[in-house]
Formats: structure tokens, C-alpha cells, sequence
């Protein structure tokens, strides 16, 4: 099987820097994704790891470790509209390259 | 107009009967998907469909069904509601190729009493 553990829950002020971790168990390993989502909205993509290392896109950068097992979301200059859930997904390539989605972080920026 | 339109947005139905939720998207993928999505538990995947032809089952098929009527349009069934089938169900999209990025509707907010 597979487990994505990510943390529930996470508060940081506008204007700082924020990580959010991901952690997962996973055989077939075939790339990982991140999706933000506002409050009763679609999540939207927001990037995609498949090798290790970073990949930076404007304020938002997603970090890979396969080795490990781990990835991270940074957010650069917080800004209120950051305020939204971050869903981690895993793909497998032992299972139709479908996605896995952990139960997501909810960042709350506050002034 | 959305790329990827989800019908109806909100719905409210009674335990046993059947329902609908319609998908229908602009963007000429090939590849369709139906999750759903309840608090802290992310999004799990119903049924996905690569081609008109293909249907298979995601991680919690039981008590759903799905009709891919064309490559633009991918249906999901519940043939008896039941009141913990009340979620936010998310219809995607996605290309084929090495990314294969999904692309979301907007939601159905379904309340089954």
C-alpha cells in the first residue's frame, strides 16, 4: 500500500516564509505532485517532482528526495491569498500512474 | 466558460434514490477521473476512464458507477444513495504524456439525508 503523511494544519505570518513537508511509504514510485485549494474550490497544480532536487516556480518552490521518501512546498513572501489547503499526491507506475492524494495541509496566513 | 464543468453544483437527495453527477470538459483530454473528497481525508479516487472504451476502478468504487458517454463527458452514478456518501466530489481531467497533470472542476457538494 501506500502512505502520504503530511501536517494538518499550519499558521505563518504574511511576508515570511513558509515550508510544508511530505512524507511517503510508496512502491512504484513515478513522481509527486502539489495542488493548492481554496475553501470549497478545485484544487489547481501547482508543480510536479520526478527527479531529486528543487524546482522553483515564482515564490513557490517543491523540493524531492526519493532516497527519503520526502518532498517539501515553500512559499516565499506570504501573502493572504496563500491562505488554502496544500495536497501532496504521489504517483504510481505500478498503478495506472494514478494519483494518491495526502489529507492535505491547511495554511492560515495571518497579518 | 470552465474547462472542466461539473453539474449540478449542489445537491440534496434522500437515502435510496439515484443520482447523477454530470462532467463534461473542453479541453480534448483523453483521461477522466471522478474522487471524493471528505474532511481530512483528501481526495480519493472513485473511477477513472483513459478512453471511451475503458472504465476502471479507483480506491472506493463500491456504491458508484460511471458512464464515459464520449471523450468530453464522464458521468457518475450513485444507484442508492446512502447518508455517508454525503462528500465533495471532484471531477479531473488529465493528458496523456510523461506529466499527466490533472485539471479540476469546481465541484458537486452532495447531501444525501
Amino acid at each position: 500500500g501506500q502512505n502520504i503523511d503530511q501536517p494538518t494544519e499550519m499558521t505563518a505570518t504574511e511576508g515570511a516564509i513558509v515550508q510544508i513537508n511530505c512524507t511517503y511509504q510508496t512502491s512504484g514510485f513515478n513522481g509527486l505532485f502539489w495542488y493548492q485549494q481554496h475553501a470549497g474550490e478545485a484544487p489547481t497544480f501547482l508543480s510536479y517532482n520526478v527527479l531529486d532536487g528543487l524546482e522553483e516556480k515564482g515564490r513557490f518552490s517543491s523540493f524531492l528526495s526519493r532516497s527519503k521518501g520526502y518532498s517539501y512546498l515553500l512559499l516565499k513572501e506570504l501573502q493572504m491569498k496563500d491562505s488554502a489547503s496544500y495536497l501532496c499526491a504521489v504517483r504510481r507506475a505500478n498503478a495506472g500512474n494514478m494519483l494518491t492524494f495526502g489529507g492535505g495541509t491547511r495554511l492560515m496566513v495571518k497579518p | 466558460d470552465a474547462d472542466v464543468t461539473q453539474t449540478p453544483r449542489n445537491r440534496i437527495t434522500k437515502t435510496g434514490k439515484r443520482i447523477m453527477l454530470e462532467c463534461s470538459q473542453t479541453k480534448g483530454h483523453d483521461r477522466m477521473y471522478w474522487y471524493r473528497q471528505d474532511p481530512g481525508l483528501g481526495l480519493r479516487l472513485i473511477y477513472y476512464s483513459f478512453d471511451v472504451k475503458d472504465i476502471n476502478k479507483g480506491e472506493i468504487s463500491d456504491g458508484y458507477s460511471v458512464s464515459r458517454q464520449a471523450q468530453a463527458k464522464f458521468s457518475l452514478s450513485l444507484e442508492s444513495a446512502i447518508p455517508n456518501q454525503t462528500a465533495l466530489y471532484f471531477c479531473a481531467t488529465a493528458p496523456g504524456g510523461s506529466e499527466n497533470i490533472q485539471y479540476f472542476g469546481a465541484g458537486t457538494r452532495l447531501s444525501v439525508l
